[in-house]
């Protein structure tokens, strides 16, 4: 079983707020990633992160930020959110084993700005 | 950079029949591994099957077959039997940085 949280699970706040997305993993996966993806719709990168101290921007522009202080911690920043932010965010953490990639995802976090 | 192809954004499918998910893929990776997830109304990403580029068989899990033709960067996933649980959005992915096709919204029929 995947042991990957993100908290909250549900957020709802004002238009200005900073919020932090939180996305924590107790398998030990050096890469992490961060998706933004709206209702119905594909996934698109925006954050990723091959071990502490490396975080890298993905393939779609976001204007949140991230870090990665500790291989279990990736939070996700926004520090003035916008409706434009709304949609759900959802964190993966990945392992390259010997012959096989395994990667499993959080239950995501819906954000709705108002 | 990787790139990943669905051509089909809705498909209908009676119940019990078998459907084939297209998927195409391009990649600069010499070793990379393909992905399938099934997304439910509910938000979560449920992984369904794996293939690694360098594997000589498809792979399988239980109901879900991947037919991975490798010469033309194909990873289709078949399903047999479908279910109503089925009803879903379906994603093919090809890591290294994993890179999510648009994905296809799967829909069984009683």
């Amino acid at each position: 079983e995947a042991d990957i949280y993100q908290t909250p699970r549900y957020l709802v706040i004002g238009t200005g707020k900073k919020i932090t997305l939180e996305c924590s993993q107790t398998m030990g996966h050096d890469k992490m990633y961060w998706y933004q993806q709206d209702p119905g719709m594909e996934l698109h990168l925006i954050h990723y992160s091959y071990g502490v101290n490396s975080t890298e921007k993905g393939d779609l522009s976001s204007e949140s930020t991230v870090s990665r202080i500790r291989t279990e911690h990736f939070p996700l920043t926004l520090e003035s959110a916008r409706p434009s932010h709304t949609s759900q965010y959802l964190c993966a953490s990945s392992v390259r084993l010997a012959n096989y990639n395994e990667q499993f995802f959080g239950p995501g976090t819906r954000l709705t700005v108002l | 950079a990787q790139k990943i192809t669905q051509t089909q954004p809705g498909m209908f499918v009676q119940e019990k029949e078998a459907v084939t998910l297209d998927c195409t893929y391009d990649t600069s990776d010499p070793s990379y591994g393909l992905f399938w997830y099934k997304q439910p109304s509910s938000g979560e990403m449920i992984f369904l099957i794996y293939q690694g580029s360098y594997d000589q068989q498809n792979a399988t899990e239980g109901r879900y077959s991947l037919n991975f033709q490798k010469a033309r960067k194909s990873a289709n996933l078949v399903i047999s039997a479908s279910q109503l649980g089925d009803s879903a959005m379906y994603f093919c992915a090809v890591y290294e940085k994993l890179t999510f096709g648009t994905g296809t919204r799967l829909t069984i029929i009683p």
